[in-house]
């Protein structure tokens, strides 16, 4: 079964544009979470979506969003990026929130 | 609050070792789940194994054993025979409860150095 794939890898951007981050969660999970982790803040919790809808979300500003698709791929976008939104944005799937999930390789952002 | 402590930054072991690395949790929710979870120097988190509030039995994976001490409210990682593969950091986490507001809580984590 394949894992949890996120789409880019890398990606660099400058202070004020906005990025569009991928994930395609295991087959068959319904629910997917978004992470971001920095080295000073840890991992830090930003939303879960469960059958395309929020169903938690972290402490961030409105900048971050996220939806997720009838197929439970699921995007997040950062808009007016901030040198501080530089991280690795990590995706997890499961099979719903109370299960074990199983992450994605990531993707890290770095803002000039 | 702080829902998930993992006290040691780093741990040293020698291969072929036993290691414990240590997590403690704090919530009032009768029903939760505590987990362990790998990342290696890749980034990518792998999970590696899971203990529910309500299991009497201490979780166990290959190598991987949870002493799950629940009026303690700790949760440790024991790795048993740890192999060079093993360096990496480790974090706690927990969920509580089930649907809205039950995020998964995670540690600072602890990085584990195994010496060969």
């Amino acid at each position: 079964k394949a894992g949890v794939t996120q789409t880019p890898r890398y990606l660099i951007k400058t202070r004020g544009q906005q990025v569009t981050l991928s994930c395609s969660p295991i087959s068959g999970h319904r629910s997917v979470s978004w992470y971001q982790q920095t080295p000073g803040q840890g991992l830090q919790f930003l939303f879960e979506y469960f059958s395309e809808t929020q169903r938690n979300k972290g402490n961030f500003p409105g900048r971050f969003s996220g939806r997720q698709f009838s197929n439970s791929r699921s995007e997040m976008n950062v808009s007016t990026l901030e040198l501080g939104d530089s991280a690795l944005y990590l995706c997890a799937s499961s099979w719903d929130n109370f299960y074990e999930q199983y992450f994605g390789p990531g993707t890290r952002l770095t803002v000039t | 609050a702080q829902k998930i402590t993992q006290t040691q930054p780093g741990m040293f072991v020698q291969e072929k070792e036993a290691v414990t690395l240590d997590c403690t949790y704090d919530t009032s929710d009768q029903s939760y789940g505590l987990f362990w979870y790998k990342q290696p120097s890749s980034g990518e988190m792998i999970f590696l194994i899971y203990q529910g509030s309500y299991d009497e039995q201490n979780a166990t994976e290959g190598r991987y054993s949870l002493n799950f001490q629940k009026a303690r409210k700790s949760a440790n990682l024991v790795i048993s025979a740890s192999q060079l593969g093993d360096s990496a950091m480790y974090f706690c986490a927990m969920r509580e409860g089930r649907g809205n507001n039950n995020d998964m809580r995670f540690g600072a984590g602890t990085r584990l150095t195994v010496k060969p």
